[in-house]
């Protein structure tokens, strides 16, 4: 999890209302990740970035919104729109070249 | 999109036995990769093995792959308590995708 900070670990928030998760990171890396994990799903990816100021949908993004104005940050809204928001929601790092992921230690959202 | 799957989905086995898991996926791939997830924290990256390669060793951990049957395993030896986690392979096709992980317990 070095290097890598997710907050806060336990997130609750009644139904309706929008949430901002943060993932910052120290080890200059260029592309970050968001996924949901869900109890045995495995991870889906969100969305990615992969420099400053541009990021792309991924496999599962309804409901879902991000920017990436810096390259240590990379926060995700969780909107009203997210028909099942709860879940185990984990952020990662890398460099566009090389495969490995580095992660977070996650936000686990609960929605009330 | 889900690429890799492994199997079994969980498996037990006693401390000091070896641990085997599979993952095989659909696609060609340039890579293949192990990580583990300790309950309720985020994914630690294990091993990688190229698409050229047949076998990987890092410390008890041995990773083999044949792309002709699209498939890979991951041999843990000499278990213990602390390997108690979950194990996912990931392959990368235009992105990475991670497959469902197979859940492993140690017994003492």
């Amino acid at each position: 999890d070095g290097g890598i900070t997710q907050s806060p670990k336990y997130l609750f928030r009644k139904e309706g209302q929008n949430v901002t998760l943060s993932c910052e990171q120290n080890l200059n890396h260029d592309a970050m990740y968001w996924y949901r994990q869900d109890p045995g799903q495995g991870l889906r990816l969100i969305y990615y970035s992969q420099i400053v100021n541009d990021f792309q949908k991924g496999d599962i993004a309804e409901g879902y919104s991000v920017s990436r104005e810096k390259k240590e940050s990379f926060p995700l809204t969780v909107t009203s729109a997210q028909k099942n928001p709860t879940a185990f929601y984990l952020c990662a790092t890398g460099q566009p070249d090389y495969n490995e992921q580095f992660f977070g230690p996650g936000t686990r959202l609960t929605v009330l | 999109s889900q690429q890799g799957e492994e199997d079994p989905q969980a498996l037990s086995i006693q401390e000091g036995e070896n641990a085997t898991m599979n993952c095989s996926y659909k696609t060609s791939i340039n890579n293949l990769q192990w990580y583990r997830q300790n309950s309720g924290r985020g994914l630690v990256h294990l091993i990688l093995i190229r698409s050229n390669e047949r076998e990987k060793h890092s410390g008890r951990l041995r990773v083999t792959l044949d792309t002709s049957k699209k498939s890979s395993s991951l041999l843990i030896t000499a278990s213990r308590a602390a390997d108690t986690a979950s194990y996912f392979c990931a392959t990368d096709d235009d992105k990475i995708i991670f497959g469902k992980g197979t859940r492993l317990h140690i017994l003492p």
